[in-house]
């Protein structure tokens, strides 16, 4: 089984822009990939959600190449309420026998003043 | 009004006993899901059932049994529980199997001494 993997933490300042990753080599081929955000002691919330190519809404950009083995999470100017833990969402392929829907590991973005 | 609910937030108990836990959705969906979170974060999907009907089990031990009543209810029940069960449970809802954004509860955290 081809784990999602995410880096475990990432550090930044307010007003940056933050770039997070996400690996899945084993995508799909009908997979979308989302993305969502998790407060301590709250369920995820959805960010953003892609299949291709680029996805831009009023909170988050979606990059995914063309071989859609990774995508890229992009918060521009981040503030400190987007302090949080990121993860990526895809489905994992056993030969099109089984649908699944893998989590990534995670990603604790620290954001300072 | 919350979009999903899951009931009890908390729940403390001793290892042999059989526990549920209650979600419920009022956003209309079609399809429900059950999420485990361990200690490190990991989330991991655990059934999912579209409709009422289970399209989505992963390799849970069988004490673990979702029961469906109707489109807006998925709950959860436990028996013979053990200390490798502790954990917090996330009930979530979407309007499509997939592609779509999840709608999380705001989880279940299951205590067993």
């Amino acid at each position: 089984l081809a784990k999602t993997t995410q880096p475990i933490s990432m550090d930044s300042y307010e007003g940056q822009e933050v770039n997070i990753t996400c690996s899945h080599n084993n995508i799909a081929t009908n997979d979308y990939i989302t993305w969502y955000q998790q407060f301590p002691s709250q369920g995820p919330r959805f960010i953003i959600q892609g299949y291709k190519t680029k996805v831009t809404n009023e909170v988050a950009s979606l990059f995914i190449p063309a071989d859609r083995k990774s995508s890229t999470l992009s918060l521009p100017r981040v503030s400190l309420s987007d302090t949080a833990v990121y993860y990526c969402l895809v489905g994992d392929n056993y030969g099109g026998a089984t649908n699944k829907l893998i989590f990534g590991t995670g990603t604790l973005l620290a954001v300072q003043p | 009004d919350t979009a999903v609910s899951q009931t009890p937030k908390y729940l403390v108990t001793q290892m042999g006993n059989d526990k549920s836990i209650k979600c419920e959705q009022n956003l209309g969906h079609d399809t429900m899901y059950w999420y485990k979170q361990d200690s490190k974060k990991f989330l991991k999907i655990m059934f999912s059932y579209n409709n009422k009907e289970l399209i989505i089990n992963e390799t849970v031990p069988n004490r673990f049994s979702p029961k469906s009543p109707d489109k807006a209810h998925l709950n959860l029940h436990i028996n013979s529980l053990e200390l490798g069960d502790s954990a917090v449970y996330f009930c979530a809802s979407s309007q499509e199997v997939f592609t779509n954004e999840q709608f999380f509860g705001p989880g279940t955290r299951l205590t067993v001494l």
